[in-house]
């Protein structure tokens, strides 16, 4: 069953901790993409790849690191220099470039920092 | 940078009623128009999208339509049934700073709820 898995579906974080979520996707995408969703703001983009061992920072990066290790998996941390990381986190991939691909998305993952 | 505007950001309808929500963009250069729908608690998936070179697209009751020369595109349901109820995202696509990678700018989201 092919698809993109985020976990896990819900982290807690406290002050001053690194924490990171995993993406991984069995669609042979070559791009994958992280978005972060608030209430009212739409999906924000914090990094992308669109190759193996290569990625580029999106609009709102400053707090958070990327690896891409394997084309399978997309794994984002979140650094305790992310001031306000409570928010709900989106993984995506594309077969080609998101200016004309449907972009797939993980379930999502709820992190609180508490 | 692009940036994409999304109105309304609440939109409450009788079923068999028609909805419309719409969208503006910046970029002149945006040329790839998708909605996605996002159920509560789901991932958001793609209902429709749009390319620059064609003005409207029709997929049963689900229409977008393009106004390239405004920087506008809506997303029109019609005969709106429970199960349209989700929140709605509309994005541009276009190019990352001139490399040959593209990245969607998404508007702030529509929550539609569509009364029996």
């Amino acid at each position: 069953d092919g698809g993109i898995t985020q976990s896990p579906k819900y982290l807690f974080r406290k002050e001053g901790q690194n924490v990171t979520l995993s993406c991984e996707q069995n669609l042979n995408h070559d791009a994958m993409y992280w978005y972060r969703q608030d209430p009212g703001q739409g999906l924000r983009l914090i990094y992308y790849s669109q190759i193996v061992n290569d990625f580029q920072k999106g609009d709102i990066a400053e707090g958070y690191s990327v690896s891409r290790e394997k084309k399978e998996s997309f794994p984002l941390t979140v650094t305790s220099a992310q001031k306000n990381p409570t928010a709900f986190y989106l993984c995506a991939s594309t077969t080609g470039s998101l200016m004309n691909t449907e972009a797939f998305f993980g379930q999502g993952t709820r992190l609180t920092v508490v | 940078g692009e940036n994409v505007e999304q109105h309304p950001s609440t939109l409450s309808v009788q079923e068999g009623d028609s909805a419309v929500i719409k969208c503006t963009y910046s970029d002149s250069a945006s040329n790839y128009f998708p909605w996605y729908k996002q159920e509560l608690g789901k991932r958001p998936q793609l209902i429709i999208d749009i390319r620059s070179n064609v003005g409207e697209k029709k997929d049963q009751r689900i229409a977008v339509t393009l106004n390239k020369t405004a920087k506008h595109f809506s997303l029109h349901i019609t005969e709106t049934q429970p199960e349209d109820s989700a929140v709605y995202f509309c994005a541009a696509g276009s190019n990352a700073g001139g490399t040959s990678y593209g990245k969607l700018t998404f508007g702030q989201g529509t929550i539609l709820t569509v009364h029996p």
